[in-house]
């Protein structure tokens, strides 16, 4: 069974100090993660998606994604009480294995 | 370039009922994916759709199916609702030109409570 997994948390920062999502991922031909910000009760909205081993930067928003060790992370910076939200991972393979896996999300709470 | 639309964006119904939801792509995506969202479950896939033809399935059962038209709009439709089906529907689009996963783009969903 192929799997994403999530820390649910709560995860509470203060504003202004980085928060840190983790994800690991199960299957190893995984190629496309993606992360999402889904506020209560609205639909995902795309963050990041990240291909490539390494560290991928948008605004205040990093992805990192290590494929020897299965897992993706996403960094917010100077995190705003707006951020608050769940965090969604997903990961998706290649040819028939595209569909996305979805992780249950990770709950962030900044408090100002 | 507008979003993904899907209609209605609320509904009750009762059980027994059947409903139908819709959803429009963006313009230019050609594959549409289904999702149930309920408190606790996460995202759990119904089906995707890419040129009128269904090309994954989840693990729902056949109460729940779907169709894509030429214009790549996409309708789906549960039968005999049962009050589990309450939930917020999710229609996701994306351009399928990868040749990995593409990124999905989701409209603001159905919300369905089923009494």
């Amino acid at each position: 069974q192929k799997e994403v997994e999530q820390n649910s948390g709560p995860l509470s920062v203060p504003e202004g100090a980085i928060a840190s999502l983790n994800c690991t991922y199960s299957d190893r031909v995984s190629q496309s993660f993606f992360w999402y910000r889904q506020y209560s009760g609205k639909s995902p909205e795309l963050i990041m998606s990240i291909y490539s081993n390494g560290d991928k930067e948008d605004g205040r928003f990093t992805a990192q994604l290590n494929k020897a060790s299965q897992y993706v992370s996403l960094l917010i910076r100077d995190s705003q009480p707006s951020d608050s939200a769940t965090y969604l991972c997903a990961a998706g393979g290649a040819g028939n294995n595209r569909k996305l896996i979805w992780g249950l999300g990770t709950s962030l709470a900044v408090n100002p | 370039k507008a979003g993904v639309t899907q209609t209605p964006r609320y509904l009750i119904k009762t059980r027994g009922q059947q409903v139908t939801l819709s959803c429009s792509p963006i313009s230019g995506h050609r594959s549409v994916s289904w999702y149930q969202q309920t408190p606790g479950q996460g995202l759990q896939f119904l089906f995707e759709y890419f040129s009128e033809t269904q090309r994954n399935k989840g693990n729902f059962p056949g109460r729940f199916s779907g169709r894509q038209f030429s214009n790549s709009r996409s309708e789906m439709n549960v039968s005999t609702l049962e009050l589990g089906d309450s939930a917020l529907y999710l229609c996701a689009s994306s351009q399928k030109t990868r040749s990995s996963a593409d990124t999905q783009y989701f409209g603001p969903g159905t919300r369905l409570t089923v009494l």
